[in-house]
């Protein structure tokens, strides 16, 4: 399995833009979590799946933030409109809902930079 | 909600030293331990993970200790060497599905 795979790897967008970061999981995991880091707050949680179903959404910043889940095997994290302070790594992470206590396997992160 | 403490912020040791993370957890639920190691430019990876009925784990130079009743749990690294230099982040899960992070400590190791 090539591991969760997200996209872009970097984007840079102007203010007021609207960006959408992708989002495939590993094959077979059914939750999916959204996770935004930056230096001042570390990582932090927006939102996650179980079998695409929103479970928590409260670490969503405002309502410029939304997250999709359409089918088992990609979700999307949208930002309208966007915002300079917006700028940070954007995480996805996957894992099997079944095993209780296993780990979440992250992606490589979108590099998200808003001038 | 669960709150994950960690400490330090940022580490410094000889190669060969040994190197010590700490966390501390709020929630006695808490139950899954993960702890993750994250390169520049990289996600964050599972390095090793205790669970609540487990005190130790060791896994070759890494170890991780759980104290239940105090509610905290520790990383070691011993014979460190260059390439340990990462930043690495402690998680909490409790009965939910979501993972606590902590803040993160930098940890480089001078050659």
């Amino acid at each position: 399995d090539a591991g969760v795979i997200q996209s872009p790897r970097h984007e840079v967008t102007e203010m007021g833009q609207e960006v959408t970061l992708r989002c495939k999981p590993i094959s077979g995991h059914n939750s999916l979590f959204w996770y935004r880091q930056t230096m001042m707050r570390g990582l932090e949680l927006l939102i996650y799946f179980n079998n695409n179903v929103p479970i928590d959404d409260s670490g969503m910043p405002e309502d410029r933030f939304s997250a999709k889940m359409p089918n088992a095997s990609f979700s999307t994290l949208k930002i309208q409109p966007s915002e300079p302070r917006d700028s940070a790594v954007y995480f996805c992470a996957s894992r099997g809902l079944l095993s209780m206590n296993t780990e979440a396997f992250f992606g490589q992160g979108t590099r998200l930079t808003v001038v | 909600g669960e709150n994950v403490e960690q400490h330090p912020s940022t580490l410094s040791v000889q190669e060969g030293d040994s190197a010590v993370i700490k966390c501390t957890y709020s929630d006695s639920a808490s139950n899954y331990f993960p702890w993750y190691k994250q390169e520049l430019g990289k996600g964050p990876q599972l390095i090793i993970d205790i669970r609540s009925n487990v005190g130790e784990k060791k896994d070759q130079r890494i170890a991780v200790t759980l104290n239940k009743t105090a509610k905290h749990f520790s990383l070691h690294i011993t014979e460190t060497q260059p390439e340990d230099s990462a930043v690495y982040f402690c998680a909490a899960k409790s009965g939910g599905n979501q993972f606590y992070f902590g803040t993160g400590t930098s940890l480089t190791v001078i050659p």
